[in-house]
């Protein structure tokens, strides 16, 4: 039981440039979070799903885009990367009936230069 | 809209001291409060919540009460160890059945035990 997975670690950008953060998880939870953590500011959510096939914009979705397309998956695009999206980006899931306790992933840290 | 005020870091200790670190919040209605703690490198894991008033959350010798009355979910601890030291966050879910959008976090409180 793997938890929640997310590739790359580590990823240096150039401005312009697009990729796509993974999340998988393993634990058949129907809630998912992307989260971004800037220093000192704790979490800002980005987007959410609540299962395949919907998604939902947080507090800070401009410039990012999501998909559900299965209960596991939870990819995060960046069309155009700028240096305001330097951070560590994190992905949570979340099971209803469990009081909104969320496991988080091992986060990927990503540069925009 | 909800919020998490939680002290400024860093917060630097002695091994075996006692320890607070103060959380305060707004929200309307009765939301769920958590204590995150994250280690260097790695992502966020929960340390202990509280789902509803008077409520006592613990873990690892930590605890935490959430009071209503005073719209705080402050976390202690009898004697800290070197081990301890981390980023802790204060978030609150405003979860109540009806759907999940989320955590509210505070931005996080670093904590430096020194032996």
């Amino acid at each position: 039981n793997a938890g929640v997975t997310q590739t790359p670690k580590f990823r240096i950008l150039k401005i312009g440039q697009s990729m796509t953060l993974q999340c998988t998880q393993d634990m058949n939870h129907n809630y998912m979070y992307w989260y971004r953590q800037d220093p000192g500011m704790g979490l800002k959510l980005i987007y959410y799903s609540v299962g395949a096939g919907i998604t939902d914009k947080g507090e800070v979705p401009n410039g990012y885009n999501v998909s559900r397309s299965t209960t596991e998956d939870f990819p995060l695009r960046l069309e155009l990367a700028a240096p305001s999206q330097t951070s560590v980006y994190f992905c949570a899931t979340h099971l209803a009936t469990r009081g909104n306790e969320q496991f988080f992933g091992p986060g990927t840290r990503l540069t925009v230069l | 809209g909800d919020s998490v005020t939680q002290m400024e870091g860093p917060v630097t200790l002695s091994e075996e001291a006692f320890l607070t670190i103060n959380c305060t919040y707004t929200a309307t209605g009765y939301p769920s409060l958590f204590w995150y703690v994250q280690y260097p490198g790695e992502g966020l894991q929960l340390l202990l919540k509280a789902t509803k008033a008077d409520d006592k959350g613990s873990n690892k010798g930590f605890e935490a009460t959430y009071r209503k009355e005073t719209t705080s979910f402050h976390l202690e601890k009898g004697s800290v160890q070197v081990s301890d030291s981390a980023v802790y966050f204060c978030a609150l879910s405003g979860y109540s059945g009806g759907g999940a959008d989320g955590l509210t976090f505070g931005k996080g409180t670093h904590l430096i035990i020194q032996p």
